[in-house]
């Protein structure tokens, strides 16, 4: 759904380097979710928000990731100190309820 | 926990060929059920939901039906196209607004 932007699309990083990956959800929608697809695999929940409130983190690596949602702006997803193994792509998607919309992704790569 | 299992792909068919991509569910409760379709380097789309037994969900002439004594949503189509070329994702949530589980996905060519 076009409603959801993600970016950067594509996001390149040096060993060591942070990643910030930013989702703004469709305009009215209070629920944003993330997710993390590995090639050739299906999409596995990281974590979910409402706006200041951090609501699912059950899926979030415990160190290296974060995550918010503020009370204005997008929704941002951290990375510090990424690692090979990071490389994949991320997908946010934004509901009122059940039946999530998906932005494009950010496809990261680490070098 | 929850848990979807979708039939193993990759499924290849000719144009016109009748479709069918099983999946089966574990939840407690009552669960909503999706499909969504991924086309090469793009997000998920939505292409139908079923929110409680028997329900069917149909659009683009995809179809399926919530089988609640089979845990099934299986989906269908009778006549694909070149153009639905794509991995077909199952999945599940429960109610309200909760994380969606997934299945693995379905590599679907179809030729021409």
């Amino acid at each position: 759904n076009a409603g959801v932007m993600q970016n950067p699309r594509h996001l390149v990083r040096r060993r060591g380097q942070e990643a910030r990956l930013r989702c703004s959800p469709v305009k009215g929608h209070s629920h944003v979710y993330w997710y993390r697809q590995l090639p050739e695999e299906g999409l596995k929940f990281m974590v979910y928000l409402q706006k200041e409130n951090i609501i699912d983190e059950s899926g979030m690596p415990k160190e290296r990731f974060s995550a918010e949602f503020p009370k204005e702006g997008p929704s941002i997803l951290r990375i510090q100190q990424v690692v090979r193994g990071d490389s994949a792509a991320y997908f946010c998607a934004s509901s009122p309820e059940n039946g999530a919309f998906f932005g494009q992704g950010t496809r990261l790569t680490v070098v | 926990g929850n848990s979807v299992t979708q039939m193993e792909g990759p499924v290849t068919l000719s144009e016109e060929a009748f479709l069918t991509i099983n999946c089966t569910y574990t939840a407690t409760g009552y669960p909503s059920l999706f499909w969504y379709v991924q086309y090469p380097g793009e997000g998920l789309q939505l292409l139908l939901k079923a929110t409680k037994a028997d329900d069917k969900g149909s659009n683009k002439g995809f179809e399926a039906t919530y089988r609640k004594e089979t845990t099934s949503f299986h989906l269908e189509k009778g006549s694909v196209q070149v153009s639905d070329s794509a991995v077909y994702f199952c999945a599940l949530s429960g109610r309200g607004a909760q994380k969606l589980v997934f299945g693995q996905g379905t590599r679907l060519t179809i030729n021409p």
